[in-house]
C-alpha cells in the first residue's frame, strides 16, 4: 500500500522560506508524478504544482516565481520550497501522487502556520 | 474564485440520491478528464472518481460519476450519515501558456 508523509516545521515566520519534505513508501516514484496541494483554514485545495520522477515540473501561476518543487528517487522523497511566505500561506500542505487528472494517493498533510 | 463552480452545500435524507454539479469551460472540464474527492471532517482528500466515471477499487458503487460538454456530475445513491463531507472536483486547465491543476470550489453534504 502506497503511503506519503509529510515533515517539516508548523511555524514560519513572514518572509521566510516554508520547506517541506514528502516521504513515499509501499511504492516506486518512477514514472510517476507528485503533488503539492494546500487548503487553507476553512477553505478549499489549491494546486502548487508537481514534479516528475526524472525532475521536471509544472507550478501555479499564483506560485510560479515563488516556488520550487524537486525530487529524490534514491530517498523516495519530493520536496516543497516557498519563498517569502505570509500570513496568506498560513495552510494545510498536502503531498499527492498524481497530477493533471488524478491524485490517488494522499499525505495526511502538514499544518503550517505563518507567523512571528 | 475557483475556476471550476460547485454548489456551496447541498442535503439530503438517508436513503436517498444526491448529485453535485461542477461546471467550468472549454479550456477545462470540456478537454480533460474530471475526478472527484471526499474529505471527511479532519482529514485528507480521498479519489472517489477520475476519468470522469472510473472508481478506484475500494470506492463503493454508490458514487458515480459523469460528464457531459463543459459539467461534470457526481451522484450519491443510498445516502448514509458517514457520506458527510466536503467534496472536490478537479481537472487540468489550459487556459494559460502551461496548464494548471484546478479544483472547483467544494461541496458540503449533509445528510439529513
Amino acid at each position: 500500500q502506497v503511503q506519503l508523509q509529510e515533515s517539516g516545521p508548523r511555524l514560519v515566520k513572514p518572509s521566510e522560506t516554508l520547506s517541506l519534505t514528502c516521504t513515499v513508501s509501499g511504492g516506486s516514484m518512477t514514472n510517476l508524478y507528485w503533488s503539492w496541494i494546500r487548503q487553507p483554514p476553512g477553505k478549499g485545495l489549491e494546486w502548487i504544482g508537481y514534479v516528475f520522477h526524472s525532475g521536471g515540473t509544472n507550478y501555479s501561476p499564483s506560485f510560479k516565481d515563488r516556488v520550487t518543487i524537486s525530487v529524490d528517487t534514491s530517498k523516495n522523497q519530493f520536496s516543497l520550497k516557498l519563498f517569502s511566505v505570509s500570513a496568506a500561506d498560513t495552510a494545510m500542505y498536502y503531498c499527492a501522487r498524481g497530477a493533471l487528472y488524478r491524485y490517488d494517493y494522499w499525505g495526511r498533510g502538514n499544518l503550517v502556520t505563518v507567523s512571528t | 474564485q475557483s475556476i471550476l463552480t460547485q454548489p456551496p452545500s447541498v442535503s439530503a435524507a438517508p436513503g436517498q440520491r444526491v448529485t453535485i454539479s461542477c461546471s467550468g469551460n472549454s479550456s477545462n472540464i470540456g478537454k480533460n478528464f474530471v475526478s472527484w474527492y471526499q474529505q471527511l471532517p479532519g482529514t485528507a482528500p480521498r479519489l472517489l472518481i477520475y476519468d470522469n466515471i472510473k472508481r478506484p477499487s475500494e470506492i463503493s458503487d454508490r458514487f458515480s460519476g459523469a460528464k457531459s460538454g463543459t459539467s461534470a456530475t457526481l451522484a450519491i445513491a443510498g445516502l448514509q450519515t458517514g457520506d458527510e463531507a466536503d467534496y472536490y472536483c478537479s481537472t487540468w486547465d489550459n487556459s494559460l501558456s502551461i496548464g494548471r491543476g484546478v479544483f472547483g470550489g467544494g461541496t458540503r453534504l449533509t445528510v439529513l
